[in-house]
């Protein structure tokens, strides 16, 4: 059974600083690991995936993948109050029976003017 | 561009009833997903499709059915509603692969 965690479980950072959010992941084989931000009454909406080791960015957003220490990381460039949500890793398991998402519980970004 | 679609918006049901929570997407993707979200637990999956009629178990399928009788709608059963209950169930589609998801903005269920 695939386990996600995520930390912090909040985060507040000034505007413009750089927001960092992290994730674990239990099994080395998985496939892609998504980024998904949620705002408050709405679902979560995909923002960037990875699945090679490195990194990747797009935007303001960058992540980073090391699978060998099943970390990545999710880092918010110049960081704004719309970026304020509930940002959930999740971790894809592509079988035989169709393709399932396993998420963590979510980090709560705060940005403050 | 698409869209998925979650009814009703807001659900309050009584101790043991039968609920229904209806989702329709017109993204023509083949896989559809119910996850529920409760605070301090994240989102658990309850059942997902692969295709038309067919039906797969999540970790969280205990007390809830489901049905795929079209590619574009997949409804969720809770089947015996428990009291004080009080969680967010959302809908997803997929192209399938190791696509993205689409969600929906969920159904809000309250059980008095």
């Amino acid at each position: 059974q695939e386990k996600v965690q995520q930390s912090p479980e909040s985060l507040i950072v000034p505007e413009g600083a750089m927001s960092s959010l992290n994730c674990t992941f239990s099994n080395s084989a998985s496939q892609s690991i998504w980024w998904y931000q949620q705002h408050p009454g709405k679902g979560p909406e995909a923002l960037i995936s990875i699945f090679s080791n490195g990194n990747k960015k797009e935007g303001r957003l960058t992540v980073y993948l090391n699978r060998a220490s099943l970390h990545v990381s999710l880092h918010i460039r110049d960081s704004q109050p719309s970026d304020s949500a509930v940002y959930l890793c999740a971790v894809s398991n592509y079988g035989s029976s169709g393709n399932k998402l396993i998420f963590g519980i979510g980090t709560l970004l705060s940005v403050k003017p | 561009g698409g869209i998925i679609t979650q009814t009703p918006k807001f659900l309050i049901g009584q101790e043991g009833q039968k609920l229904t929570l209806k989702c329709q997407q017109n993204f023509n993707h083949d896989t559809m997903y119910w996850y529920r979200q409760d605070s301090g637990k994240g989102l658990r999956l309850i059942y997902y499709s692969i295709t038309e009629n067919d039906l797969q178990k999540g970790d969280l399928s205990e007390g809830y059915d489901a049905s795929r009788e079209k590619k574009s709608s997949f409804s969720l059963t809770v089947t015996s509603a428990q009291k004080n209950e009080m969680a967010v169930f959302l809908c997803a589609s997929s192209p399938g692969g190791n696509s993205d998801y689409t969600f929906g903005s969920g159904t809000r269920l309250l059980v008095i």
